[in-house]
């Protein structure tokens, strides 16, 4: 079964600051997803990705699949930014038993 | 529906009771998944459909846990006897693809907080 780490547990920044997520897994898999979740408990999907680059806003993922990475990235951050980063990995690679979550990042970030 | 219900939003229960809780997902997902989340913690999978069948329930805690989607819409998670332990927030999340494929994307319900006394 796929284990992930997440980096770091828990970052606070100043506003305007770039951030980086980082989450490694184990096993080799066919799509990542990075998801956030609200201070209020609800879970949005940002990304999903298999390779490369991924670019939304603000907010970029990159995954390296060979070292089995990815990173996400926020750019001129803001306090509307704060929330739990989770990433989220097939649970045997392929996909056929559900996904294996990250234990999150808490992400605060100041004004 | 426009987006993954989940119902109720919250149960307290006695220990040894037994609990349902039900998910809607969209209509048209295929897909249907079930996670548990603790206080302070990352969401942990129990268990997954792809339409009525259910592939993988690995991740269920013991055998008091069940999940069905007998119409392949609709699912409900019960929970038989109840223990403090079981006390967590309850996900379900629906996805038009299946699991790993590389246009999935996930839809997340409110949850369902539930509570053992």
């Amino acid at each position: 079964k796929n284990e992930v780490e997440q980096s770091p547990q828990n970052l606070t920044a100043q506003e305007g600051e770039f951030i980086t997520i980082n989450c490694s897994y184990s096993v080799g898999i066919s799509a990542l997803h990075w998801l956030q979740q609200h201070p209020g408990g609800g879970i949005v999907s940002l990304f999903m990705l298999s390779s490369g680059k991924k670019k939304h806003g603000r907010l970029i993922a990159t995954i390296n699949i060979q070292e089995k990475h990815s990173s996400l990235h926020i750019t001129a951050s803001h306090p509307r930014d704060s929330a739990v980063y989770i990433c989220a990995v097939p649970s045997s690679g392929g996909g056929a038993d559900g996904l294996t979550f990250g234990k999150g990042t808490h992400l605060i970030i100041q004004p | 529906g426009a987006g993954v219900s989940q119902s109720p939003r919250y149960k307290v229960t006695k220990r040894g009771q037994d609990v349902t809780l039900r998910c809607d997902p969209i209509s048209s997902h295929a897909t249907l998944y079930w996670y548990q989340q603790a206080l302070g913690q990352g969401p942990e999978f129990l268990t997954y459909f792809n339409y009525e069948a259910q592939p993988d329930k690995s991740g269920l805690p013991s055998d008091r846990f069940s999940a069905e989607r007998p119409e392949g819409s609709i699912s409900t998670l019960t929970i038989q006897r109840t223990e403090q332990r079981d006390s967590a927030m309850y996900r379900c999340a629906s996805s038009l693809h299946p699991p790993g494929h590389p246009y999935e994307k996930l839809f997340f319900g409110s949850g369902t907080q539930l509570s053992v006394l």
